[in-house]
């Protein structure tokens, strides 16, 4: 099993553009969750899913888009990306709830 | 709004001291306490915490629930170099859908 997976790793974006960041896992988990990691400030949920078909906002959702259209992906999109969108993003997959997630390795995001 | 506290913010210690890493919650509907482990690269699961008073035990490791006074504690005993992390602790609390807010983790610095 490869776990989560998470592309890309690191990725340079100008104000204005927009991209998705993928994540894909191979566990067959129900639950899966996006975080975004800022400096002293922990990790802040984004958007999460319950099983294919449904998601969910977070505490930050503003800016990002999900879908969950199979149980393997959860891709997350930026629509417009802004500076303040600048972080580490994590995906991490749970078969129930979000107790014992499984993190993907980060992808780290800079807009200039 | 749920708020997750943990203190202190960072710590450095010699190897083979015993420290103490708190955790305060103010949450809706607790249902579990997690801790973390996070080396530069995603967190790793500690330990799950859902009754008062009942120790968690891994190693050199352990954890402890206050479900009345809102407090958990991590204590890392003979501390190792390895031990340098950041250690996170979430709550998992809400409603229909339960969520999972991060405090914003405490740095451990283990030097030899």
């Amino acid at each position: 099993n490869a776990g989560v997976t998470q592309t890309p790793k690191f990725q340079v974006l100008k104000t204005g553009q927009s991209m998705t960041l993928q994540c894909a896992q191979d566990m067959n988990h129900e639950y899966m969750s996006w975080y975004r990691q800022d400096p002293g400030m922990g990790l802040r949920l984004i958007h999460y899913s319950v099983g294919a078909g449904i998601t969910d906002q977070g505490e930050v959702p503003n800016g990002y888009n999900v879908s969950r259209s199979t149980t393997e992906d959860f891709p997350l999109r930026l629509l417009s990306a802004a500076p303040s969108q600048t972080s580490v993003y994590f995906c991490a997959s749970s078969y129930s709830g979000f107790r014992t997630q499984y993190f993907g390795p980060g992808t780290r995001l800079l807009v200039l | 709004e749920d708020k997750v506290v943990q203190s202190p913010l960072s710590l450095v210690v010699h190897e083979g001291d015993t420290v103490t890493l708190n955790c305060s919650y103010e949450v809706t509907n607790f249902r579990s306490l997690l801790w973390y482990k996070q080396e530069k690269k995603a967190p790793t699961f500690l330990f799950m915490l859902t009754s008062s008073g009942i120790e968690k035990k891994s190693g050199r490791l352990s954890s402890i629930l206050d479900k009345k006074e809102l407090f958990s504690i991590l204590n890392i005993t003979a501390t190792q170099t390895g031990d340098s992390a950041v250690y996170l602790c979430a709550v998992e609390a809400g409603g229909s859908n339960y969520k999972l807010t991060f405090g914003k983790g405490t740095l451990l610095t283990v030097n030899p």
